[in-house]
């Protein structure tokens, strides 16, 4: 398996602009989570799915902030317009059913610098 | 509401010295504590992952324990190498949902 896939891997956009995040989940796994990374908040669960459905939304900073997933193997991280706060590592991640590991897989990120 | 520390920030020691990372909360009500390493540039890998009901857990050079009732967790590593510098995260999960509050992590160097 390839693993959690995050594309692109690096992001350089001027402020103002919109910027779109993509993940592909490991295929079977059903929770699909979507965190941010700083230096001066750690790491922060921003929103995560289970079967497609948004579960828990409420660490999305703002409305700027929007998150789908049209497909088990797919989901998107939007945000509209981008400021240079929003500069961060963005992380998708996903894991098993109940009935397996409860451990998440993360992917390699998503280094967003917003200018 | 939850919070996660983790001590030290830093750690740098000899290869060959066993060492211990810390890790504490303040909400004892947890479903579960994971373990995390994060090298330089990657995502986060799972190390170990020990159940609210559990005591520790082990793989390896490694050994998770958890105290509930203190909020504390700490990761043993035995027998430092210099494959295992990197940042190690601790992670709370909270009953009802996938809630998972991160520390800040403790970042380690083993020099050869």
């Amino acid at each position: 398996d390839a693993g959690v896939i995050q594309s692109p891997r690096h992001e350089v956009t001027e402020m103002g602009q919109e910027v779109t995040l993509r993940c592909k989940p490991i295929s079977g796994h059903d929770y699909l989570f979507w965190y941010r990374q700083t230096m001066m908040r750690g790491l922060e669960l921003l929103i995560y799915f289970n079967n497609n459905v948004p579960i828990d939304d409420s660490g999305m900073p703002e409305d700027r902030f929007s998150a789908k997933m049209p497909n088990a193997s797919f989901s998107t991280l939007k945000i509209q317009p981008s400021e240079p706060r929003d500069s961060a590592v963005y992380f998708c991640a996903s894991r098993h059913p109940p009935s397996g590991q409860e451990t998440q897989y993360f992917g390699p990120g998503t280094r967003l610098l917003v200018l | 509401k939850q919070e996660v520390t983790q001590i030290p920030a830093a750690l740098s020691v000899p290869e060959g010295e066993n060492l211990v990372l810390n890790c504490s909360f303040t909400d004892s009500a947890i479903y579960n504590l994971q373990w995390f390493r994060q090298d330089p540039g990657k995502g986060l890998t799972s190390l170990l992952l020990i159940q609210s009901s559990q005591r520790e857990q082990t793989s390896g050079r490694l050994n998770a324990s958890l105290d509930k009732s203190s909020g504390r967790s700490t990761l043993y590593i035995a027998a430092s190498q210099p494959g295992d510098s990197a940042t190690y995260l601790c992670a709370v999960r909270r009953p009802g949902g996938f809630k998972t509050i991160f520390g800040a992590g403790t970042r380690l160097f083993v020099k050869a």
